[in-house]
């Protein structure tokens, strides 16, 4: 099946600054890949997404790249704000299961 | 007002005993996913439903059952077979297959006491 492995699982970054996020798959049948933010107490909320045919998405402050060769993926975030502070997760789907990474914490430094 | 909805949001359970966590969609999704999520480990696959009447098992589901027979419903019951059920659940669904958006309920956590 498919094993999403994600680091690092803390980070911490001075506002303003730029954090990234970097994930990797096993299954080449998955073809859509994810990544949700979950705020303390809060559920999981899709931030971006991206598809097995595109290599790069961006949306204002956030991007994803994906290498399907490599297998990997990664999260970047541009001019980091204290509301970026959350746990961010990568997953992998598109066989059926939506398989998850273990999780991010990412802190933004005032 | 549509979405996911989880009940209860708290649940304690003494030991030995079964207990059933709700989750309904109104958002005409098709499939349906249960997580546990556990400090450290990301949010792990239980069971998943894409049709009425149909689930498939997922990376952790000894200990718990669920059922679908109807598609707004989705509910995940915790034997006492689970040997550490204390954790946080969530439950998700997905308007097709797992390569779109997946709707996420508030989540319930259980406590054994």
């Amino acid at each position: 099946g498919e094993n999403v492995e994600q680091h690092p699982s803390t980070l911490s970054v001075q506002e303003g600054d730029s954090a990234v996020i970097k994930c990797t798959y096993s299954d080449s049948a998955s073809n859509y890949f994810p990544w949700y933010k979950q705020e303390l107490g809060k559920r999981p909320q899709l931030i971006i997404d991206i598809r097995s045919n595109v290599g790069e998405k961006k949306d204002q402050r956030i991007a994803v790249t994906l290498n399907k060769t490599a297998k990997h993926f990664s999260l970047h975030i541009t001019e980091t704000q204290p509301e970026d502070s959350a746990v961010y997760f990568c997953a992998a789907g598109g066989n059926e299961k939506l398989t998850f990474g273990t999780g991010t914490r990412l802190t933004i430094i005032p | 007002d549509g979405g996911i909805t989880q009940s209860p949001k708290y649940l304690f359970r003494k030991e030995g005993q079964n207990v059933t966590l709700s989750c309904e969609q109104n958002l005409n999704h098709d499939a349906m996913y249960w997580y546990r999520q556990d400090p450290g480990q990301g949010l792990r696959l239980i069971y998943y439903s894409q049709i009425v009447n149909d689930f498939q098992k997922g990376d952790i589901a000894e200990g718990y059952s669920v059922s679908r027979e109807k598609k707004e419903s989705f509910p995940l019951t915790v034997t006492s077979a689970q040997k550490n059920p204390t954790a946080f659940y969530l439950c998700a669904s997905i308007a097709g297959t797992s390569n779109t958006e997946a709707f996420f309920g508030q989540g319930t956590r259980l406590t054994v006491v």
